[in-house]
């Protein structure tokens, strides 16, 4: 079946603008993660959703970072007022449940700001 | 606050070799421990995992055993082939936080025929 799926799978912006980065989950998964790759690290946690509501966001690391998945399956992460460090891999990932079942990941958006 | 460190990399290795990649981590409590990895073009994948003292865990040839005493999830494959060359991370959760990961650095493998 599908995975998870994540467009666009690049994006150059410049700094200030505002971009949506749009995550599909794998059809069925209640759990949804956002996670941040810089270059040559390992992905950090941004936020976690179980159905429509954001159970944990304590990774977004300012309020120009927002996410929203207003039906229990798609979800958006949107970035305001972009700076170059924002730029990365930008991760979504699902699973059935919360606890214990095992993360799928997209393969990324890479976001550039100029 | 929870960290895992992981060896740097690359990691080198002709086929057939012995396999290890060393982590350690810091977390309060009884975190659950992770391998994924990457392989090239693809998204990241779970590779085993362990929820407890003392468990092993294995998967395509690869077992990590959780060692609390020395708070370690070391990597280890007994023969490497060329098409395990990939990134590999360690990564924790605290105890009943599901899926919310803390990932080390990554560590590239590379192996040659």
């Amino acid at each position: 079946g599908a995975g998870v799926s994540q467009t666009p799978s690049n994006k150059v912006t410049e700094k200030g603008k505002y971009v949506e980065l749009r995550c599909d989950p794998i059809s069925g998964h209640t759990a949804l993660y956002w996670y941040r790759q810089s270059l040559g690290q390992g992905p950090e946690f941004l936020i976690y959703f179980q159905g429509t509501g954001a159970a944990d966001d304590s990774g977004l690391p300012n309020d120009r970072f927002f996410a929203v998945r207003p039906e229990g399956s798609v979800s958006t992460l949107k970035i305001q007022r972009t700076e170059r460090g924002d730029s990365a891999v930008y991760l979504c990932a699902s699973s059935e449940g919360a606890t214990g079942s095992p993360l799928h990941f997209g393969n990324g958006t890479r976001l550039t700001v100029t | 606050g929870d960290s895992v460190t992981q060896m740097e990399g690359p990691v080198t290795l002709s086929e057939e070799a012995f396999l290890t990649i060393n982590c350690t981590y810091t977390a309060t409590g009884y975190p659950s421990l992770f391998w994924y990895v990457q392989y090239p073009g693809e998204g990241l994948q779970l590779l085993l995992k362990a929820t407890k003292a003392d468990d092993k865990g294995s998967n395509k040839g690869f077992e990590a055993t959780y060692r609390k005493e020395t708070t370690s999830f070391h990597l280890e494959k007994g023969s490497v082939q060329v098409s395990d060359s990939a990134v590999y991370f360690c990564a924790l959760s605290p105890y009943n936080a599901g899926n919310m990961l803390t990932f080390g650095g990554g560590t590239r493998l590379m192996v040659k025929p």
